[in-house]
Formats: C-alpha cells, structure tokens, sequence
C-alpha cells in the first residue's frame, strides 16, 4: 500500500541554522509533490510544489528537492527563524487527479 | 493569492443534532473540493472529495449518510455533519486547488459535540 514517512519525532534547531525535513515514500509515483505549514489550530498552508521532472525548487530561504529514484523529497529552510516554528507536512499526488496524500508531518521547534 | 473561507471556524452542538459547514472558494472556480478530518497530532485524513454537480466520492469508512457533502456551485461545497454524536468531534479542513498550483486550505473547524 501507498505510504509516506516523515520523522514524526520534533526536529529542534538553533536560530540561523539549516533547518533539513525528509519525506520519503513507497509504491507510489506521484505527479508532484508538495509541502506545507500547519500551526496549531488552523488549516495547512501551501508552500512550494515540485514536479517529478524537476530536481530542486526555490522560494526565498525555502529549498525543496525531489529525488523519484530515492523516492525522497528533502525540505530546507534556511536562516531558520523562531517563527518559523510550525509542522511542516509533505503531499503527494498522482497523475489521477488533484487528489492529495499527506504525510504524518514534523515539528519543527526554532530556538533563539 | 488563491483564498479557500471555511465557516464556521468553532462549533460546539448537542448530541443528535446536526451541523453544516461551509467551504468557499473566494478567487477562483474549483469544480472539485476535499474534505478532510484531523485527530490532535495526527495528520490529515481524506474523508470524501465533492465534485461540483455530481455525489461526493467518499474515502473507504467514510459513512456518506452521516457525512453529507453537496458541492451546488463552483465556489461552495457543505460538509454536514448528521445525527453528530461526542466521537464526531474533530477538527475538519477543506481545500480547493486552482488549476497548476498547491491546494490552499480553509482555515478548519473545531467541532465539539457535547
């Protein structure tokens, strides 16, 4: 069956560090792959798409890279922020459609 | 940027009673919306996605008479929940994709049945 791995153990980093979050999955092939930001209480908040043909994607101190032959997404944030405090969970979808499929998530705890 | 209104944000109802939630799409047409449910600390989970015209297409254990979901527009789906009893109470996400982007999210709803 389709699953997706993210460390559901809190990772907790040092202000101005790189912050690296790993999903990884198995008997899937998804068309794209996303990764958002939960706080406590409200709903996901999208970040960044990659698609399968893209190797890396940027946006301001967000990094994400998509490796189909690992079946291994790596999220990056860098200059972490006590703000930038959150869960972060990984999607997945197919080409069947819009239909997502989340990973467990990971906190994420910045610490001044 | 694309915005997804969920509402109510809190509801808290009787034992046997039912609720209705709402989710808009506000910038964009979405001919297909998701509804999900979220346990504390736990991921979410795909109750059904709602297809504007049609049924909703309900995930495996999903009880469809329980959790009624009409999409009678191409910016308005309603989650409600019927007969709603204490083990109902959760928290309940909706989203909507534009065409060629991420799927943007509502901004949940506490149901607590007491």
């Amino acid at each position: 069956s389709q699953k997706i791995e993210q460390n559901s153990e809190a990772l907790n980093i040092q202000e101005g560090k790189t912050a690296t979050l790993t999903c990884n999955y198995t008997n899937y092939s998804p068309a794209y792959l996303q990764w958002y930001r939960q706080d406590p209480g409200r709903g996901p908040v999208f970040l960044l798409l990659i698609r399968e043909n893209e190797k890396e994607k940027r946006k301001e101190r967000l990094k994400v890279t998509f490796d189909t032959t690992l079946k291994q997404s790596l999220f990056h944030i860098t200059a972490s922020q006590p703000a930038d405090s959150a869960t972060y969970l990984c999607a997945l979808a197919s080409n069947a459609g819009n239909m997502l499929t989340f990973g467990g998530g990971t906190r994420l705890m910045v610490k001044p | 940027g694309a915005v997804v209104s969920q509402h109510p944000s809190r509801v808290i109802c009787k034992s046997g009673t039912s609720v209705k939630i709402e989710c808009r799409s506000l910038d964009f047409q979405a001919t297909t919306m998701f509804w999900y449910r979220q346990f504390p600390k736990k991921s979410l989970m795909l109750m059904a996605t709602s297809n504007e015209g049609s049924k909703a297409t309900y995930e495996q254990g999903v009880e469809k008479d329980k959790f009624l979901i009409n999409h009678a527009s191409l910016t308005l789906s309603t989650l409600t929940v019927t007969s709603a009893h204490p083990e109902d109470s959760s928290f309940y996400i909706c989203s909507a994709r534009p065409e060629g982007s991420g799927a943007f999210f509502g901004q949940g709803t506490r149901l607590t049945v007491v």
